[in-house]
Formats: structure tokens, sequence, C-alpha cells
């Protein structure tokens, strides 16, 4: 079946920091690649996508790059705020319909210092 | 334009009560897809529903239901509540079977006592 493999969090980076959050995936066909944030006390935000290999996500300085050689879909950025403090989710949908069921990853908590 | 609403964002209940949860999705959206999320579980898919038909249901127990209304609305209801449905629900919605973005409703959060 489908699944999402996540970096164990906590991660804690002091601001300005660079970010990354792997993520690695199993699936069959070709699935569209997701990244969500849920700030405390809210619901999921998607972050950005990807939905075929070699395409980039990118949305506030956040990038993640789709690996199909690799089945890696990792988060990237450049230097950190407080603001970005949240949980981080990798998805995946199914053969690119997102009206299939989202398989998500565990979550990775991010805590940014000053 | 209006986000993906849930009513209500808290609840409280005892076991072996039901629970009825609601969700309007964005206008225009007409599908709705229901999630668990519990510490110890994480992100589960519950069931998804387009034009009041669920097409997808996840690995739940039967106690866990659904439906959709003509206007989109959906509503999931958990009956005979057990001290493990204490849950962050979230509900999301998509324009229709063929879109790739969910989005998501702040949840309900339900706490089985």
């Amino acid at each position: 079946g489908n699944s999402v493999t996540q970096m164990e969090g906590p991660v804690t980076l002091s601001e300005e920091a660079f970010l990354t959050i792997n993520c690695t995936y199993t699936a069959t066909g070709y699935p569209s690649l997701f990244w969500y944030v849920q700030y405390p006390g809210e619901g999921l935000q998607l972050l950005l996508k990807a939905t075929k290999a070699d395409d980039k996500g990118s949305n506030k300085g956040f990038e993640a790059t789709y690996r199909k050689e690799t089945t890696s879909f990792h988060l990237e950025k450049g230097s950190v705020q407080v603001s970005d403090s949240a949980v981080y989710f990798c998805a995946l949908s199914p053969l690119g319909v997102g009206n299939e069921k989202l398989t998500f990853g565990t979550g990775t908590r991010l805590t940014i210092i000053p | 334009k209006a986000g993906v609403t849930q009513t209500p964002r808290y609840l409280i209940k005892t076991r072996g009560q039901q629970v009825t949860l609601s969700c309007s999705p964005i206008s225009g959206h007409r599908s709705v897809s229901w999630y668990q999320q519990t510490p110890g579980q994480g992100l589960q898919f519950l069931f998804e529903y387009f034009s009041e038909t669920q097409r997808n249901k996840g690995n739940f127990p039967g106690r866990f239901s659904g439906r959709q209304f003509s206007n989109s609305r959906s509503e999931m209801n958990v009956s005979t509540l057990e001290l493990g449905d204490s849950a962050l629900y979230l509900c999301a919605s998509t324009l229709g079977p063929i879109q790739e973005t969910q989005y998501f409703g702040p949840g309900t959060r339900l706490l089985v006592l």
C-alpha cells in the first residue's frame, strides 16, 4: 500500500538557520506529493505541492522537489523565522487525483527560537 | 471566499453516547473528505463524499458514518463512543472529483470521557 515516512521530530532551530525535513514515500504509479502545515489550534494548510517527477513546489520560501529515483520530497527553507514554528506533514495522493485519500506522514514539529 | 467551516469546534461526550459533526465546504466545492487526527495514529482518512455519494472509505469500524447533502454540506456521525475516539476531526473540500488540492477546515476537537 501507500505510505509516507517522515523525519522524526521535534526539530529545534535558531532563527535564520537552514531547514530540511526529510520525506520519502512508497506508492504505486505516480502520486502527487504535498506538504501541509498545521499551526497550533488550527487545521491543515497546503504549503506546496508537486504533481510529477522533477517538479519543484515552492511557497513562502519553502521548496520541495519531487524525486522519483529516490522516492523523496524533502522540504527545505534557506532561512527560517519564528513564525515558521508549526507541525509539517508530508502527504501523497495516489494517481494524482486529490479526491482519493491523502496518505500522511507522522508530522514533524518544528520550533524556531529567536 | 469563506473557507471550510466545521461545527462545533469543541465537544465533550461520554462513552456510549453518539455525536454528529458538521462540515460546510468552500462555496462551489462538491467533494468533502473526513480525517481523524490523534497523537498515536496521526492523520487517518475516514471517508470521502462527492455529489451525496460516498466514493472512498478508510479502515474504520461501522460506528463511523457520514453523509452529504445536496448543498454539499457533510456530516459525520460516531455512535457508541469509545475513549479512543477522542481526536481532532478534520474536514477537507475540493472543487470536484479530479482536483488535487484539498482545503482543510479548523477541525472539531472531540473529547470522550
